[in-house]
């Protein structure tokens, strides 16, 4: 139990091109969901917190024009790169917590994004 | 404010010897406290838990890891390593719920560690 999927597991995006990548919770319903990013021989950074049906918290430095997240239904939340840049390459790592859970998060495979 | 501070960046034991990787933490209240693994280019699994039960933790794959409030250390440890174990490790502690505040349900990572297994 407590399946979490992303996709795609890897991408290719030119520069200036939008990209969107769906995190789904299989088995559970997921009240929240986290989206991270993991730069390379890095620790993860807590990008945002989604909360079904409410707009995104953004964490301090994250702009929130540039990373779209929606989350409109208890097992799907989305993260959309806008205008994507070379610096936007990374790992982009999803979680979801269940509802009436309080601290376990479960994380997917995570997403290889790479613009050009 | 909470953190969590991995002390080894880097492990390298050999298979079948014991596995110490070391993780000192920092919060206010009573925190929850994981430990996950990381294999390459993959997503994070979680080996075990501590929510402020029994402080000796059992966790998959033969992990385990104890609760030491008065070191404020939550080790994780491994009798024998196994090859399948290289991967890198991350420390996660997870505020108290009745610490309120915006913290709330967030996790804080310590910097990783990196465990490789020698044959």
């Amino acid at each position: 139990g407590a399946v979490v999927s992303q996709h795609p597991s890897r991408v290719i995006c030119k520069s200036g091109t939008s990209v969107k990548i769906e995190c789904r919770s299989l088995d559970f319903q997921a009240t929240t969901m986290f989206w991270y990013r993991q730069f390379p021989k890095k620790s993860l950074m807590l990008m945002a917190t989604s909360n079904e049906g409410s707009k995104a918290t953004y964490e301090q430095g994250v702009e929130k024009d540039k990373f779209l997240i929606n989350h409109a239904s208890l097992t799907l939340s989305t993260l959309t790169v806008t205008s994507a840049h070379p610096e936007d390459s990374s790992f982009y790592i999803c979680s979801a917590r269940a509802a009436g859970g309080i601290e376990t998060q479960y994380f997917g495979p995570g997403t290889r994004l790479l613009v050009l | 404010a909470q953190s969590v501070t991995q002390l080894d960046s880097h492990v390298s034991v050999s298979e079948g010897t014991p596995v110490l990787l070391r993780c000192n933490y920092s919060s206010s209240y009573s925190p929850s406290l994981f430990w996950y693994v990381q294999h390459p280019n993959k997503g994070l699994q979680l080996l075990l838990k501590y929510t402020s039960a029994a402080t000796l933790v059992k966790g998959i794959n033969g992990f385990e890891a104890e609760f030491k409030k008065s070191e404020t250390s939550f080790h994780l440890t491994k009798p024998s390593a196994h090859m399948s174990d290289a991967a890198e490790y991350f420390c996660v502690v997870s505020p108290d719920p009745n610490a309120g505040g915006t913290s709330y349900g967030k996790l804080t990572f310590g910097q990783g560690t990196i465990l490789t297994v020698h044959p």
